[in-house]
C-alpha cells in the first residue's frame, strides 16, 4: 500500500520559513513525479507545485501565489520530498498536502498523504 | 490562472442522478483531455474519482462518470448514496500549471 506521511507545519510569524517533510512508502519513489497542493481553513484546493523524477530532470513547477517563495526538493536515498517555504504571508495559512502526480494517468493526484497544518500568523 | 467554476452546491435524493459541471478556458480543459475529480470528507484527504476525462481508478464504482465538452467537464452520480455526500472539486492541467474548481458541496436528502 502506498502511504505518504507529512510533517513539519506549526505556527510561523509573517516572513518566516518553514520546511514540510513528505515521507514516502509503498512505491518506487524514484521514479515517481510529486506534488504538493494546500487548502485554507474552509476553502479549495490549491494546486502549490510539482517535482519530476531525476530520470526527466527534477524540473520543478509552481503555481503563481507561491512562485519564487517556495520550492519543492527530493531525496530518493530518504524516499522523502520536501516543501521549503520562505517569506510566509497570512495566506499561505493552510492545511498543505503531499500527493503523487501522475501515478494513476495523467496531470492527476492519486494518493495524498493526510495533511500537516501550516499557520502563518504573528 | 483563475480557479475552474464549479456551482457552491448541488443536492439529491437517494437512488436519483446529478451532475455537476466545471467550467474552464480553451487554455486548461478546453486544450487538454487532463481533467481529474476528487471527492472529499470533513476532515479528510481528497480522493482520485477520475482522471483523463473519463477514466476511473480501480476501486471507484461506475455510479461515478464523467465526459467533457470545449470548455466545460462534467461529474455524474447515478444512484445517489448517503456515503457520497461531500465536497467535489474538479481540476485540469493547463501549460505547467493545475487549476483546481472552487468546489461543490453535494447533499444527499
Amino acid at each position: 500500500e502506498v502511504q505518504l506521511v507529512e510533517s513539519g507545519g506549526g505556527l510561523v510569524k509573517p516572513g518566516g520559513s518553514l520546511r514540510l517533510s513528505c515521507a514516502a512508502s509503498g512505491l518506487t519513489f524514484t521514479n515517481v513525479w510529486m506534488s504538493w497542493v494546500r487548502q485554507a481553513p474552509g476553502k479549495g484546493l490549491e494546486w502549490v507545485g510539482r517535482i519530476q523524477p531525476i530520470t526527466d530532470g527534477v524540473t520543478k513547477d509552481f503555481g503563481a501565489p507561491v512562485r519564487g517563495r517556495f520550492t519543492i526538493s527530493r531525496d530518493d536515498s530518504k524516499n522523502t520530498l520536501y516543501l521549503q517555504m520562505d517569506s510566509l504571508k497570512s495566506e499561505d495559512t493552510a492545511v498543505y498536502y503531499c500527493t503523487t502526480y501522475g501515478v494513476v494517468g495523467v496531470g492527476a493526484f492519486a494518493v495524498w498523504g493526510q495533511g500537516t497544518m501550516v499557520t502563518v500568523s504573528s | 490562472q483563475s480557479a475552474l467554476t464549479q456551482p457552491a452546491s448541488v443536492s439529491g435524493s437517494p437512488g436519483q442522478s446529478i451532475t455537476i459541471s466545471c467550467a474552464g478556458t480553451s487554455s486548461d480543459i478546453g486544450r487538454y483531455n487532463l481533467v481529474s475529480w476528487y471527492q472529499q470528507h470533513p476532515g479528510k484527504a481528497p480522493k482520485l474519482m477520475i482522471y483523463e476525462v473519463d477514466k476511473r481508478p480501480s476501486g471507484v464504482s461506475n455510479r461515478f462518470s464523467a465526459s467533457k465538452s470545449a470548455n466545460t467537464a462534467s461529474l455524474t452520480i447515478s444512484g445517489l448514496q448517503a456515503e457520497d455526500e461531500g465536497d467535489y472539486y474538479c481540476c485540469s492541467y493547463a501549460t505547467n500549471n493545475l487549476v483546481f474548481g472552487g468546489g461543490t458541496k453535494l447533499t444527499v436528502l
